[in-house]
């Protein structure tokens, strides 16, 4: 069985600041691992995706993660946020093997941008 | 334009009244699957489907039925609708394992309340 940890429900940030949102994750099989984000009153929408090869992860509105998986960690990184990156993030893991390709979530991470 | 779309985009009822949320696809995908997202729980999968007339529960399936008679949709039925399946709904699309994996598609959500 896999699980999806992000330790913060909430981040508070003023606008060109660094922000870090952070996601952890437990599974005895391999994993690809996900960031979706939920802009208000919308849909999901991959922000970024780790599959294999380089362990660093690039968005392009400048949003990256990086998988370690000795620390079973996928934390999303951003050097200088904007309002419009307002937005609920979930991070997501998906078995890479089995039928079915179902996404365990986490609880998801209220990023509010602050002028 | 890729997309999943979902309808209704919001509907009340009242408990007992059967109804339909339908999905569909224009992506040719395989892999089909429905989410519902609640407070503190995040999403969870209620059933999934790997290709026409091929079905399976999620981790949420009661008080729910699919189908999926042609590939590109795939309705979520509640029979007989009660007040703890109030929640948002979401459909996924993505294709099946033999290809390389590809990012889930979601559509905008259907936000459900029973009286």
């Amino acid at each position: 069985a896999q699980s999806v940890t992000q330790l913060d429900s909430q981040v508070p940030v003023f606008e060109e600041a660094p922000v870090e949102l952070r996601c952890n994750y437990s599974s005895s099989v391999s994993v690809y691992l996900f960031w979706y984000v939920q802009y208000p009153n919308q849909g999901l929408q991959l922000l970024l995706k780790y599959l294999s090869g380089s362990t660093l992860v690039e968005s392009i509105n400048g949003f990256e993660a990086e998988f370690n998986k000795s620390q079973t960690s996928f934390h999303l990184r951003k050097p200088s946020v904007h309002i419009s990156d307002t937005a609920e993030y979930f991070c997501a893991v998906s078995p890479n093997a089995g039928n079915n390709r179902k996404l365990i979530w986490g609880l998801g991470t209220s990023l509010a941008v602050n002028p | 334009e890729a997309q999943v779309t979902q309808n209704p985009r919001y509907l009340i009822t009242v408990t007992g009244k059967k109804l339909t949320v339908t999905c569909s696809q224009n992506m040719n995908h395989e892999y089909m699957s429905w989410y519902r997202q609640d407070p503190g729980l995040g999403l969870r999968q209620i059933y999934y489907s790997m290709n026409v007339e091929v079905t399976d529960k999620g981790d949420v399936p009661e008080g729910y039925k699919v189908s999926r008679k042609e590939k590109r949709n795939f309705p979520l039925i509640l029979e007989s609708p009660s007040p703890n399946q109030t929640s948002l709904y979401f459909c996924a699309s993505g294709e099946s394992w033999g290809a390389s994996y590809n990012e889930q598609f979601f559509g905008p959500g259907t936000r459900l309340t029973v009286l």
